[in-house]
């Protein structure tokens, strides 16, 4: 397709559990994001990659939280032992450059709730 | 710290009236700024941006925003609403130059239409 896909659409995992969360940016698109958007909020940074490489994840909000982005284009985001305040939803970014004025395009999240 | 500022929580306006979405920002230069809509259930969503020139943008779906530089805003306007116009909307802000930082982003203004 031609958008930033994201997988699953829906997740329900019991605390505790171990998830991964799968983002296909735009064929071609060398920087890539991850976001957290808590119920009523703005989407929050997590993490930020170029090509393969993890620039920035200053973001993350624990150690239970790794992103990867291997080949320099699929990104998994995993969450470990998973906690009720994870509930979220987590959007995924692409741009086809790496300087700050090239648009982010979204994908339409993965909502995970965490019971 | 950085900050994008959204004083509106909920706005609701008649279909066909005039809309004006406010945006104030804190960055110690002048950030590239843009304006996007989240439906429901979906990802962001470009409304608009600036990075530099013309104060006044135009974006897709009969937006517009003016950026002041004196009073730190970047405002969203549409001259008439359309009942497909509810939605979030979110103000974000982007370091100027460099490599990419993070988006960071507002918290959102619902806006509804009544008929």
């Amino acid at each position: 397709g031609a958008g930033v896909s994201q997988s699953p659409r829906y997740k329900v995992a019991k605390r505790g559990q171990d998830v991964a969360l799968r983002c296909d940016p735009i064929s071609g698109h060398v920087s890539l994001f991850w976001y957290q958007q808590a119920l009523g909020q703005g989407p929050e940074f997590l993490t930020y990659f170029q090509n393969e490489a993890q620039l920035d994840k200053s973001g993350l909000p624990s150690d239970r939280f790794f992103a990867e982005r291997p080949e320099g284009s699929v990104s998994t985001l995993k969450i470990q032992r998973t906690q009720q305040e994870d509930s979220a939803v987590y959007l995924c970014a692409s741009s086809l450059g790496w300087q700050g004025n090239s648009p982010l395009h979204f994908g339409n999240g993965t909502r995970l709730t965490v019971t | 710290a950085q900050s994008v500022t959204q004083p509106d929580i909920h706005i609701t306006v008649s279909e066909g009236a005039s809309l004006e979405l406010r945006c104030n920002y804190s960055y110690g230069a002048t950030p590239y700024l843009f304006w996007y809509v989240q439906s429901p259930g979906q990802g962001l969503q470009l409304l608009l941006k600036y990075f530099s020139g013309d104060t006044l943008v135009q974006g897709i779906k009969g937006f517009e925003a003016e950026f002041k530089r004196s009073q730190s805003s970047f405002n969203l306007r549409k001259p008439s609403v359309h009942w497909s116009d509810a939605a979030e909307y979110f103000c974000a802000a982007k370091n100027y130059g460099g490599s990419q930082g993070n988006l960071i982003f507002g918290k959102g203004t619902k806006l509804s239409v009544k008929p």
